[in-house]
């Protein structure tokens, strides 16, 4: 299973525009690549999920090279409330692997 | 529309008792996944159930076992208990077993083991 590389953290303020890049160099070829949002003390929340190219949703955009070795989870004009662990991971169809979270990255937005 | 239910939302227990925590899938899943939280770690994998069977595990003892009902809900139960398995747990829920069908976590069960 392919394994994730990200920042440990990242600090912005309100109004800016976030790039979070995760690196996945062994990424296997059916693997899709996901991102997933945790608030302390919930569960982890599916944000957006691609396999090449640019995928955009309400929430957020990713953009994966076509080498698929990294990708990476932009928001735009973040506020608050976007301070969270944010976590890359990748998978796909694969018999007997598990679907790994890496420590993922601490976003911080301040005012 | 019920999203993942989780029960109890918080349990205190001694080592070496068991422990069985629940979950009820979204409506329309088919497929439950475990996860354990230690703080300030990401979720670690435990086992993944469909059809009722365990169809895949992480890397977890025996201790950790499930069940998947005919309804689709759930059970983790964890044996001899130790102060390292103290740690939020989480259930997934999502339609089909790919790693790609996105999963829908519930607010977990905070374990405390004294």
């Amino acid at each position: 299973l392919a394994k994730t590389t990200q920042p440990i953290s990242m600090d912005s303020y309100e109004g800016q525009e976030v790039n979070i890049t995760c690196s996945h160099n062994n990424i296997a070829t059916n693997d899709y690549i996901t991102w997933y949002q945790q608030f302390p003390s919930q569960g982890p929340r599916f944000i957006i999920q691609g396999y090449k190219t640019k995928v955009t949703n309400e929430v957020a955009s990713l953009f994966i090279p076509a080498d698929r070795k990294s990708s990476t989870l932009s928001l735009p004009r973040v506020s608050l409330s976007d301070t969270a662990v944010y976590y890359c991971l990748v998978g796909g169809i694969q018999a007997g692997t598990a679907l790994i979270f890496g420590k993922g990255t601490t976003l911080s937005v301040s005012s | 529309d019920a999203g993942v239910t989780q029960s109890p939302t918080h349990l205190i227990k001694t080592r070496g008792q068991q422990v069985t925590l629940r979950c009820s899938p979204k409506s329309g899943h088919d497929t439950v996944s475990w996860y354990q939280q230690a703080l300030g770690q990401g979720p670690q994998f435990i086992f993944q159930y469909y059809e009722e069977e365990e169809r895949q595990r992480g890397n977890f003892p025996d201790r950790f076992s499930g069940h998947q009902f005919p309804n689709y809900s759930s059970e983790l139960n964890v044996n001899a208990l130790l102060l390292g398995d103290s740690a939020l747990y989480l259930c997934a829920s999502s339609l089909g077993v790919g790693w790609q069908d996105e999963q829908y976590f519930g607010p977990g069960t905070r374990l405390t083991v004294t």
